[in-house]
Formats: C-alpha cells, structure tokens, sequence
C-alpha cells in the first residue's frame, strides 16, 4: 500500500538557518505530493504540492520538487522565521479512481526555530 | 479564509460510551472527511463522503464508526460504544472537488476515553 516516511524530529534551528525535511514515499502509479503545516492549536493547512514528476511547488518561501526517479519530495527553506515553528506533514494522494482526496500522512516533523 | 469549524474542541467519555463529533465544512464544498491522529501516530484517513454516501472508508472506519450529513451544514462522526483505544485527535476536513484537490482541515477535537 501507499506509505510516506519522513526524516525524524524534532529540529530546532536558528533563526535565518537553512531548512530541508526529507521525505519519501511508496505508491503506485502517479501520486500528487503535499506539504501541510500545522501551527500550535490550528488545523492542518496546505503549504504547498505538486502533480506530476519534476514540478515545483513553492509557497512563503518553502520549495519542494517531485522527483520521481528518488521517489522524494523534501522541504526546504532557505532562510527560516521564528513564525515557521510548526509541525510539518509529507503526505500524498494517489490518483486512482474512488480514491479522492485520500491522504496518506508521513509521520510529522517538529521544527523549532529560535531567535 | 473559509474555515472549517469542529465542536467541541475536547470531548472526555467513559468507555462503552457514545460520542458524536461535529463539524461544519465549507459551505460551497462537496466532499467531506473525516481523519484521526492517535498521540505519537501518523495522522490516519478514516472516511470520505460525498453526495450523502461514503465514497471510501478505511479498514479502521469499522461498525462502530457512522457518519452523517444530518442537515445542509453539518458533518457528523459517530463512535459507538467508545474504547480506550479511539483516545486521539479527531480532524474533519473539506475539499470543492477530488482528486488532487488541496483540503482544508479544521482544528480538530481531542477525544479522551477514560
């Protein structure tokens, strides 16, 4: 089945540092990928995601790349926020029919970032 | 932005129990779902609804588990019979169409079963 692994936290940075959670997953055919952040007492929300191999998608400054040949889809940031302190998601969804908006979920990753 | 809004925020109930989750999604949304994340888990899918039906359900969206759009604006989880082991995040989400389609998740309700 569908699987996400992301790389263990927590990560504490300084403020400015550069950022990169891995990520990696397992699916059949074509899944689009996704990167859900979720602030302290808020919901998930959607950061940023792409639909097919080498698209890039990009928002506040995080990128992430859809490499198929490595099966990945790390986050990076060059230059992190003490505001970016939240936990991140890695997920997929697999665009098989009656499968919807299916998300399978990485593990979540903390980052802290200090002033 | 739109929100989607869960109630209550925490939920506590005694094992063997009934509790009922609620959620309002977006208003112009068509599918609905509902996940939970178990403390120290992965965030799981539990149940997708679409057109008043389940359009798919995970092997964890057992019997005791139902769901249900009692009215235009609600969307309800259903535990019957609470054990120890429902004790999670609970996380109703919404989305305008399938397939690919960004989701919007509401802030959740922490269900403790004592």
């Amino acid at each position: 089945g569908d699987s996400v692994t992301q790389m263990e936290g927590p990560v504490t940075l300084s403020e400015e540092a550069f950022l990169t959670i891995n990520c990696t997953y397992t699916a059949t055919g074509y899944p689009s990928l996704f990167w859900y952040v979720q602030y302290p007492g808020e919901g998930l929300q959607l950061l940023l995601k792409a639909t097919k191999a080498d698209d890039k998608g990009s928002n506040k400054g995080f990128e992430a790349t859809y490499r198929k040949e490595t099966t990945s889809f790390h986050l990076e940031k060059g230059s992190v926020q003490v505001s970016d302190s939240a936990v991140y998601f890695c997920a997929l969804s697999p665009r098989r029919q009656n499968s919807g908006s299916r998300l399978t979920f990485g593990e979540g990753t903390q980052l802290t970032v200090n002033p | 932005e739109p929100e989607v809004t869960q109630t209550p925020s925490h939920q506590v109930t005694q094992m063997g129990q009934e509790v009922i989750l609620r959620c309002v999604p977006i208003s112009n949304h068509l599918y609905f779902y509902w996940y939970r994340q178990i403390l120290g888990q992965k965030v799981e899918f539990l149940v997708s609804f679409y057109n008043n039906e389940i359009s798919e359900k995970s092997e964890i969206f057992d019997d005791q588990f139902s769901v249900e759009r009692p009215d235009g604006s609600n969307f309800t989880l259903k535990i019957r019979s609470t054990k120890l082991e429902d004790s999670a995040m609970y996380f109703c989400a919404s989305s305008e169409r399938v397939l690919g389609e960004k989701l919007f998740f509401g802030s959740g309700t922490q269900l403790s079963v004592l």
